[in-house]
């Protein structure tokens, strides 16, 4: 089955620094989506995002399909960004897809 | 929030007994999914309802069965708990039956096996 593979396990900021967060998948995929679980473990949405670029505020998200990867950036960073980060991408096994999560990125922002 | 909505929040039940969580999708949307987060195995796929009928199964145990009703919403039923059952079960729903739309979250159950 597909691999996904999140760096790095974890990330400790202070507050207003800028961060990369990396996803690689071992094969194509045709959903790719980044989530924001809260110290509270809910699971927000993030991006769709199986190829190109987009940006909500602070956050930014490239996926580049033809290398198998994906990239979240994270700009000034601020305390309510805490949690864990997954990317998830669809695998087609069998006759229908079905979402494949990464281990995630716990980053703490400290104030 | 997602609009997907799920009861109960929280549910602390024995060994041997089983529970019923359920889930509400979205406005529109055919599509629902249930997926496991557990701390070893981390977020897992279960099963996947699309318009009342059963499109994918994943990981889940036989003990565990689901089903999506008429009117849209599903239930998850898990019988004969054991310890490692205690996890958060959440429920996602989404447009198309293929997965390949954005699929949104519910805020999950808590599940407590003792």
């Amino acid at each position: 089955g597909i691999q996904v593979e999140q760096s790095p396990p974890d990330l400790i900021l202070q507050e207003g620094a800028n961060s990369t967060l990396r996803c690689n998948f071992s094969d194509s995929v045709n959903n790719l989506q980044w989530f924001h679980q809260n110290p509270w473990g809910q699971l927000i949405n993030l991006f769709y995002i199986p190829s190109g670029t987009k940006q909500n505020g602070r956050l930014s998200a490239t996926t580049v399909a033809t290398e198998r990867y994906s990239l979240l950036y994270i700009s000034s960073s601020q305390t309510t960004d805490s949690g864990v980060y997954f990317c998830a991408v669809l695998y087609y096994g069998g006759s229908q897809g079905n979402l494949i999560f990464g281990k995630g990125t716990k980053l703490s922002v400290k104030p | 929030d997602s609009g997907v909505t799920q009861t109960p929040k929280h549910l602390i039940t024995a060994t041997g007994q089983r529970v019923t969580l359920r889930c509400s999708p979205r406005s529109g949307d055919l599509s629902v999914y249930w997926y496991q987060q557990s701390l070893d195995q981390g977020l897992q796929f279960l099963i996947h309802y699309y318009n009342g009928e059963e499109r994918a199964k994943g990981n889940i145990l036989e003990r565990f069965s689901a089903q999506q009703f008429p009117d849209l919403h599903s239930e998850l039923n898990l019988s004969s708990l054991e310890l490692g059952d205690s996890a958060l079960y959440f429920c996602a729903s989404s447009v198309q039956s293929s997965g390949t739309d954005t699929q949104y979250f519910g805020p999950g159950t808590r599940l407590t096996v003792l």
